[in-house]
């Protein structure tokens, strides 16, 4: 079984840029998050989908952020403009659905550096 | 609100020694999930153990071990015979036991398992 694919690995851009981060889940999973973490933290939630519906964006700085997962399966978060403080390793993680978001499965990371 | 806390930063230990990894949690909730998981040098995050709290009995998967403290609000990790390939950053996390809650991660703790 595939896991979950994340791209770029790598992203550097200057800040007030924007970028794009790619997620594929596990097949089969419904339910989707995206996490960001920061150097010397754990992973925050930004936000949670289920199929192509948005479970929970509460900790999403809406102002630059965005997520979509238009046909329920990949998801793509952008940051539109980028600041400073948004340098950080952007974690998509999958579950087979809500009821058993206590088995989360992590992608590699996209680690993002703003200059 | 739930908090995870990690109170060592990084450890060192040598290869085929034992080592606990500590955490403590705050929470109002009766029942709820508990987990270590793995963060190699690579990122991708794995879980090693998960907990239930109405669970008395204590989560094992193979050289790793916790051992829980419900009163105490304890859950620390036993990795035995520690192993090179043991070397990553561990995350103690938490979630209520309830559809669509989120996992609260603490800090970590980068962990070396010295030759």
């Amino acid at each position: 079984e595939a896991g979950v694919a994340q791209s770029p690995r790598y992203k550097i851009i200057e800040k007030r840029q924007s970028v794009a981060f790619w997620c594929n889940p596990i097949s089969g999973h419904a339910t989707l998050y995206w996490y960001q973490q920061i150097l010397g933290q754990g992973p925050k939630l930004l936000i949670q989908f289920q199929n192509n519906g948005v479970v929970d964006d509460s900790q999403l700085p809406k102002d630059r952020f965005s997520a979509e997962r238009l046909k329920g399966v990949d998801s793509t978060l952008k940051i539109q403009p980028a600041k400073l403080e948004d340098s950080a390793v952007y974690l998509c993680a999958s579950s087979h659905n809500r009821v058993r978001a206590y088995e989360q499965y992590f992608g590699p990371g996209t680690r993002l550096t703003v200059t | 609100a739930q908090t995870v806390t990690q109170s060592q930063p990084e450890m060192s230990v040598q290869e085929a020694e034992t080592v606990t990894l500590s955490c403590t949690y705050d929470t109002s909730e009766s029942n709820y999930y508990l987990f270590w998981y793995k963060q190699p040098p690579s990122r991708q995050m794995i879980l090693v153990i998960r907990q239930e709290a109405y669970k008395q009995q204590n989560a094992t998967e193979n050289r790793f071990s916790v051992n829980f403290q419900k009163a105490a609000k304890s859950f620390s990790l036993k990795i035995s015979d520690s192993q090179l390939g043991d070397t990553a950053m561990y995350f103690c996390a938490f979630m209520k036991h309830e559809r669509d809650d989120k996992i609260i991660f603490g800090k970590g703790t980068r962990l070396h398992i010295l030759p």
